[in-house]
């Protein structure tokens, strides 16, 4: 596709349920980026992709979060027994190569909700 | 956590006037980037400016760079209704390789037809 393409954009979920969040690059892109950004914060980072090598998972808050990129190209971020502080809009993002200096293109995000 | 610091956090103003927005940033940087986020959308790049250069424009758009305050400023020029958004800064610290970006709290623009 054109741009990066995020699924589902809305999740609602019971405290303790499992979720899954699905990320499609823009073909190509080595890199891939998962942050997280809560109500009102700028986004921050979660974990890091290249190709399907996971570089930087150093801001996963917890062990609950699983990020994989099995392929290379499409991402899924998994929250296990998901906690009310877990709500938040999930943001990927991904660029053309692993160098320095490239911006990022970031999908429109999935919004979860734990209730 | 956050790296850079944004002001002001919200910004009123009408359309044809002129917006600032600051950014203050902590550790040594390899580049500084600003990003536009409408409401519920994700997030759209701007303009990037290396850590070796001071000014860079784009379109109605001027940011500057002063590594010795670590600081940032975003300009946008004769504004229009469609520039409300927030505004993000987003800096590449200098101890990555990879182009990790950390981010600002934002500032919220609104201009006002």
């Amino acid at each position: 596709g054109a741009g990066v393409s995020q699924s589902p954009r809305y999740k609602v979920a019971k405290r303790g349920q499992d979720v899954a969040l699905r990320c499609d690059p823009i073909s190509g892109h080595v890199s891939l980026f998962w942050y997280q950004q809560a109500l009102g914060q700028g986004p921050e980072f979660l974990t890091y992709f290249q190709n399907e090598a996971q570089l930087d998972k150093s801001g996963l808050p917890s062990d609950r979060f699983f990020a994989e990129r099995p392929e290379g190209s499409v991402s899924t971020l998994k929250i296990q027994r998901t906690q009310q502080e877990d709500s938040a809009v999930y943001l990927c993002a991904s660029s053309r190569d692993s160098r320095q200096a490239g911006e990022l293109f970031f999908g429109e995000g999935s919004r979860l909700t734990v209730l | 956590s956050q790296q850079g610091e944004e002001d002001p956090q919200a910004l009123s103003i009408q359309e044809g006037e002129n917006a600032t927005m600051n950014c203050s940033y902590k550790t040594s940087i390899n580049n500084l980037q600003w990003y536009r986020q409408n409401s519920g959308r994700g997030l759209v790049h701007l303009i990037l400016i290396r850590s070796n250069e001071r000014e860079k424009h784009s379109g109605r758009l001027r940011v500057t760079l002063d590594t010795s305050k670590k600081s940032s400023s975003l300009l946008i020029t004769a504004s229009r209704a469609a520039d409300t958004a927030s505004y993000f800064c987003a800096t590449e610290s200098g101890g990555t390789s990879y182009g990790k970006l950390t981010f600002g709290q934002g500032t919220i623009l609104t201009v006002h037809p």
